[in-house]
């Protein structure tokens, strides 16, 4: 069984601070990892990815996270905000070892940047 | 075209009509999969296809909720007799491997 925890439904920062969103992973099998991003009146867009490579992962828009075996965490960071980061984001696990299986989405969290 | 796709984009219903959402995979995609969105909440898994394996249903509410995939492209998802509950977006995504892509989402309104 797979399941997701995002720790804060809504996390505001300044612009120019350091974005940090949490998220917990529970996982019986290998995981791959995920967050995706949503912007007002969009549909999901992958940020990043962890499929067992690098536990740094690099994704679009300046964003990376870091796979912890040991704290079962996957936290999204960046080190500088800017206006165009607020959005929804969600943290999601699948199983590895699948060759397609269903994702298990967190409950989200809602980044605000002020001016 | 490049992306998916999901038709309409909006979708405006009375209570107790049927209605049909469509969902346009990325070409050679075999996964595919459907997620409701309501408001304020995460994404709420409701089936996949893969292949021609049977699908996993194990997230559809109720017998309301049905869908098909006919020849492992297009996929039609199916409310009967829908209720206000109902209201949420619809998002489908495909996936080759690990990675899902999503479409834009229909948004369903049920008056």
């Amino acid at each position: 069984a797979q399941s997701v925890t995002q720790l804060g439904s809504h996390v505001s920062v300044s612009e120019g601070a350091l974005v940090l969103l949490r998220c917990n992973y529970s996982s019986s099998v290998p995981p791959y990892l995920f967050w995706y991003v949503q912007y007002p009146n969009q549909g999901l867009q992958l940020l990043l990815k962890y499929t067992s490579a690098a536990t740094l992962v690099k994704g679009i828009n300046g964003f990376e996270a870091e796979f912890k075996k040991s704290e079962t965490s996957f936290h999204l960071t960046k080190p500088s905000a800017h206006m165009s980061d607020a959005a929804e984001y969600f943290c999601a696990v699948s199983a590895r070892y699948s060759s397609a299986s269903k994702i298990i989405f967190g409950s989200g969290t809602r980044l605000s940047i002020r001016p | 075209g490049a992306g998916v796709s999901q038709s309409p984009s909006n979708k405006v219903t009375e209570k107790g009509k049927d209605v049909e959402l469509r969902c346009d995979p990325i070409s050679g995609h075999t996964a595919l999969y459907w997620y409701r969105q309501s408001l304020g909440q995460g994404l709420e898994f409701l089936i996949y296809f893969q292949g021609n394996s049977a699908p996993d249903k194990s997230g559809l509410p109720s017998d309301r909720f049905s869908a098909e995939r006919t020849g492992g492209s297009v996929s039609t998802l199916t409310i009967q007799r829908t209720q206000q509950e109902d209201s949420a977006v619809y998002l489908c995504a495909s996936s080759l491997k690990d990675t899902q892509y999503f479409g834009p989402g229909t948004r369903l309104t049920v008056l």
